[in-house]
Order: C-alpha cells, then sequence, then structure tokens
C-alpha cells in the first residue's frame, strides 16, 4: 500500500515556541493531504482538509492562525503549531488522498507533540 | 456522512475469529463501509471497504447485511497483535469521520 511518513515522530517543546511538523507522502502523489489531532483516550478529530497550492480548509474551533498548514507539494505537507501551549500536547496524525485514488486515504505514523 | 455504532469493547482468545459489528441504519445508497484500526500510538491503518457485496482480503473479511443497515468485520484468525481499536466508517465523498471505535483485545 502507499507509504506516509511523519517527522519528527516525537517532538518536545517549550512553551511560547513554535514547532514543525512535517508529512510526506513517499510513493504517490497527494492532491489532498488531511490533519488530524488526537488527545489520550479520545478517537481521531480532523483539524484540517489540505490541498496541492491552495489554502487549508479548517474545521469548526480549529485556529488557522495557531496551526499554520502548507501543501507546497504534491508530496509534501507541513503543520506549524505557533506559540504552543501545554494544551497543545497531542498525538498529530497526517493522511494522504492518491491523485488516481481520490477516496483512499493513506496515514501517516503520527507525531507526539509534547509541551513543556 | 451516516453514523456508525459500534461495541466499546471486545474479547477474543487468540487464534480464534474476531467478529466485529457496526450499525449504519442510516447508510445512503453511495456510502461506502470502510473498517480502519489503530494499535496503540500508531496512525489508523487501512483494513477492507466494501459498498454491498462481501469482501475478503489478506487482513479480514467484511459481510454487508442485504439492507446494508449494518456490517461485520472478521478477523478470521486472530493472534495478539490484533489488539487495536476498530473503527467502522461511512463515507460518500466526503473525508473520512472517526467515531469511537470498538477496543479489541485478543489474549493468550
Amino acid at each position: 500500500g502507499a507509504v506516509v511518513s511523519q517527522h519528527p515522530s516525537r517532538v518536545i517543546c517549550k512553551s511560547g515556541t513554535s514547532v514543525k511538523i512535517e508529512c510526506r507522502s513517499l510513493d504517490f502523489q497527494a492532491t489532498t493531504m488531511f490533519w488530524y489531532r488526537q488527545f489520550p483516550k479520545q478517537s481521531l478529530m480532523l483539524m484540517a482538509t489540505s490541498n496541492e497550492g491552495s489554502k487549508a480548509t479548517y474545521e469548526q474551533g480549529v485556529e488557522k492562525d495557531k496551526f499554520l498548514i502548507n501543501h507546497a507539494s504534491l508530496t509534501l505537507s507541513t503543520l506549524t503549531v505557533t506559540s504552543a501551549h501545554p494544551e497543545d500536547s497531542s498525538f498529530y496524525i497526517c493522511s494522504a488522498g492518491a491523485v488516481a485514488e481520490t477516496y483512499e486515504q493513506y496515514f501517516g505514523p503520527g507525531t507526539r507533540l509534547t509541551v513543556t | 456522512d451516516a453514523k456508525t455504532t459500534q461495541p466499546t469493547s471486545m474479547d477474543c482468545a487468540e487464534g480464534r475469529a474476531a467478529n466485529l459489528p457496526c450499525n449504519h441504519s442510516t447508510i445512503s445508497g453511495n456510502e461506502y463501509v470502510y473498517w480502519y484500526r489503530q494499535i496503540h500510538s500508531q496512525g489508523p491503518q487501512y483494513i477492507i471497504h466494501g459498498l454491498k457485496n462481501n469482501e475478503t482480503n489478506e487482513m479480514a473479511s467484511l459481510i454487508i447485511t442485504e439492507d446494508r443497515k449494518s456490517s461485520t468485520l472478521i478477523l478470521p484468525h486472530a493472534t495478539l497483535r490484533d489488539t487495536a481499536v476498530y473503527y467502522c466508517i461511512v463515507r460518500g465523498y466526503s473525508t473520512l469521520t472517526f467515531g469511537k471505535g470498538t477496543m479489541l483485545l485478543v489474549s493468550p
């Protein structure tokens, strides 16, 4: 199946700093990438959907100025958590939809963010 | 997308079949039934999906009732590594929306 990678897998940062998480589709071109957040013992919650070359669409309640998403190419999307606070500590997961397979989503392994 | 209902948790003995039910009584004609699973601290893994007919692949079988209001995911010979949260998702042309899923615990 298609492979999606995320980097870093774990990151610890201090409150007030910014953190960038990368999501790459390794063996296919992804027109659409999705960012999810998962708090402990909860399900995945969709944060935003991004299409290559255009602005991301954010879900209700997700601050676009805090969670900056860039989808500059068909194989790379980045999520930047700006001015991170401890409540932003979570498991962030991206997924990618392939150009030729509109409805399939392939998930990355996730990034564990801890804000101290 | 239609809402799904799954049991919170299930247990299964290693080597036995695990049958995970899902109710989706409001499913519409163009919506597929998808199953994903998430092993602890990992990203979700695609298992199988179907529209009307039963489906089988190397991981599992999906049985969809004739009225499409419910389905069952079958892991024919569960192993300890199948312990995970299993998500049943109904979707048409939109993104995947995850519910709470079923926590399957496979024991020796």
